[in-house]
C-alpha cells in the first residue's frame, strides 16, 4: 500500500467543520482512500472511503482533488465525542486485505 | 447487535510466561484479523484468517507468535516466552469477507503487560 502523510495533531472548535488533510501522492489507480478512527481506549471505526469521487454518509464527507494525491476528511459539526486519532489509509481494492496505518493526526475538538 | 469482543481486557505477565489472547468476532464474519499497536503509533498488522485458514501470516515478528481459528469463528493468538517488547495492546478485527473493500470492525482489544 502507497504511504499517507497526516499532520500529527489539529484542533478544532466545538460546532465547527473539522477538515483533516491527508496526502497520498504516490497513490496507485486502483487503490482507494479509505478513514478510520480511534477514541482513546477503543479500537478503530471505520469512516468513510472513496476511489475518485467525493462521497459522504451519516458521519463524514471525503474529498478526493481530481488528481488523487490527496484527500480531505470533513466532519461538518464537531462535537466532543469526535476527538479521536484520525488514519488516513490508501489500500488496493482486491488481494491485499489488511490495513497499513501510519501515526495518524490527533483531533481535539476544543469545547 | 454483537460487536467484536476481545478477553481478556488486560493481562500482565512475567517475562518468559505464555499467553493467550482470544477473540470472538462478529457472527457470521469469514475473515479475522490480528493487528498490535504499541504506544502512538497506528495498529500494525500481524495475520489474517479467511475461515479456518491464516491467509496472511506475514505480520507475525518472529515463530513465538501464533495465532488459530479452528472452526472459522474464534480465534486465539498465542505467544510463547514473552518478552517485555510484546507489551502492546493487541487489537481483533473481523468483516464480513476477505474479498472487495469490506470494511473491518475492531473490537477493544487486549492490553499485554510483560514485566
Amino acid at each position: 500500500d502507497a504511504k499517507t502523510t497526516q499532520p500529527p495533531s489539529m484542533d478544532c472548535a466545538e460546532g465547527r467543520a473539522a477538515n483533516l488533510p491527508c496526502n497520498h501522492s504516490t497513490i496507485s489507480g486502483n487503490e482507494y482512500v479509505y478513514w478510520y478512527r480511534q477514541i482513546h481506549s477503543q479500537g478503530p471505526q471505520y469512516i468513510i472511503h472513496g476511489l475518485k469521487n467525493n462521497e459522504t454518509n451519516e458521519m463524514a464527507s471525503l474529498i478526493i482533488t481530481e488528481d488523487r494525491k490527496s484527500s480531505t476528511l470533513i466532519l461538518p459539526h464537531a462535537t466532543l465525542r469526535d476527538t479521536a486519532v484520525y488514519y488516513c489509509i490508501v489500500r488496493v481494492d482486491f488481494g491485499n486485505e489488511k490495513l497499513t496505518f501510519g501515526t495518524g493526526t490527533r483531533l481535539t475538538i476544543i469545547p | 447487535g454483537a460487536g467484536v469482543s476481545q478477553t481478556p481486557s488486560n493481562k500482565v505477565t512475567e517475562k518468559g510466561k505464555y499467553v493467550e489472547l482470544r477473540c470472538d468476532p462478529i457472527s457470521g464474519h469469514t475473515a479475522l484479523y490480528w493487528y498490535r499497536q504499541s504506544l502512538g503509533q497506528g495498529p500494525e498488522f500481524l495475520i489474517y484468517f479467511q475461515g479456518t485458514g491464516a491467509a496472511d501470516d506475514s505480520g507475525l515478528p518472529n515463530d513465538r507468535f501464533f495465532a488459530v481459528r479452528p472452526e472459522g469463528s474464534v480465534s486465539t493468538l498465542k505467544i510463547q516466552r514473552t518478552e517485555r517488547g510484546d507489551s502492546a495492546v493487541y487489537l481483533c478485527a473481523s468483516s464480513l469477507s476477505a474479498a472487495g473493500l469490506r470494511e473491518q470492525y475492531f473490537g477493544p482489544g487486549t492490553r499485554l503487560t510483560v514485566t
